[in-house]
């Protein structure tokens, strides 16, 4: 069945440094979606790539789809403490389904 | 405030027992997906609607769970005979993945 992984599991960094987290499907994926959760909260949508090779911006967060549509990429540049939380990507199978199979998450802890 | 209401918000109930959660998603969202997370894990999706047609279960969802979603509205998720692996963090998502708070439910 599909498969949906992302690494880091977890990144520490300093306040102001960039963080990147990476998402790989097992299967081509129709459109990825990305969360943000903070502890003891739930999962807030952030954006949804469906182009190959898209490229989005929020602010500080940049977001890519692979060409291959198997791949995708969160970048937050000049981390904040705000930023803490984990995020996850969700992958919608191109065809025979209409769930989404999240990833396994990315744990980021900002120090100041 | 998402727009998506899910109540009881906590639930803790005996092994054996049955429970049932209810989930009012957006009035004008017509998908509603229920996920269910464990503790360091992403959500692990159990079943979706379109409008009233439950279109879509998780082979993983043992014949214990079951979901209705009369008149396209409000959803309930009904587990039976609940075992300890049931405890989790029960979530209802409306349309473009707005989550509601979730139901936490423990097992004793």
């Amino acid at each position: 069945g599909q498969q949906v992984m992302q690494i880091p599991q977890y990144q520490h960094v300093q306040e102001g440094e960039d963080f990147t987290t990476y998402c790989n499907s097992s299967t081509t994926l129709s459109n990825i979606q990305w969360y943000k959760q903070r502890p003891g909260g739930h999962p807030v949508f952030l954006i949804q790539l469906v182009k190959s090779g898209e490229v989005k911006k929020q602010k500080r967060l940049t977001f890519q789809f692979g060409e291959a549509k198997k791949n995708s990429s969160l970048h937050i540049t000049a981390t904040q403490t705000t930023d803490v939380g984990t995020y996850f990507c969700a992958g919608h199978q191109a065809s025979g389904t209409y769930k989404y199979i999240f990833g396994t998450g990315t744990r980021l802890k900002v120090l100041a | 405030d998402t727009g998506v209401s899910q109540d009881p918000r906590h639930k803790i109930t005996k092994r054996g027992q049955n429970v049932t959660f209810r989930c009012d998603p957006i009035s004008e969202h017509n998908r509603l997906y229920w996920y269910r997370q464990t503790l360091g894990q992403g959500p692990e999706f159990l079943t979706y609607f379109q409008n009233e047609a439950q279109l879509e279960k998780s082979r993983l969802l043992s014949d214990r769970f079951s979901a209705e979603r009369p008149k396209g509205s409000f959803s309930t998720l009904e587990i039976q005979r609940t075992e300890q692996g049931d405890s989790a963090m029960y979530l209802c998502a409306s349309s473009l993945g707005v989550f509601g708070p979730g139901t936490r439910l423990t097992v004793l």
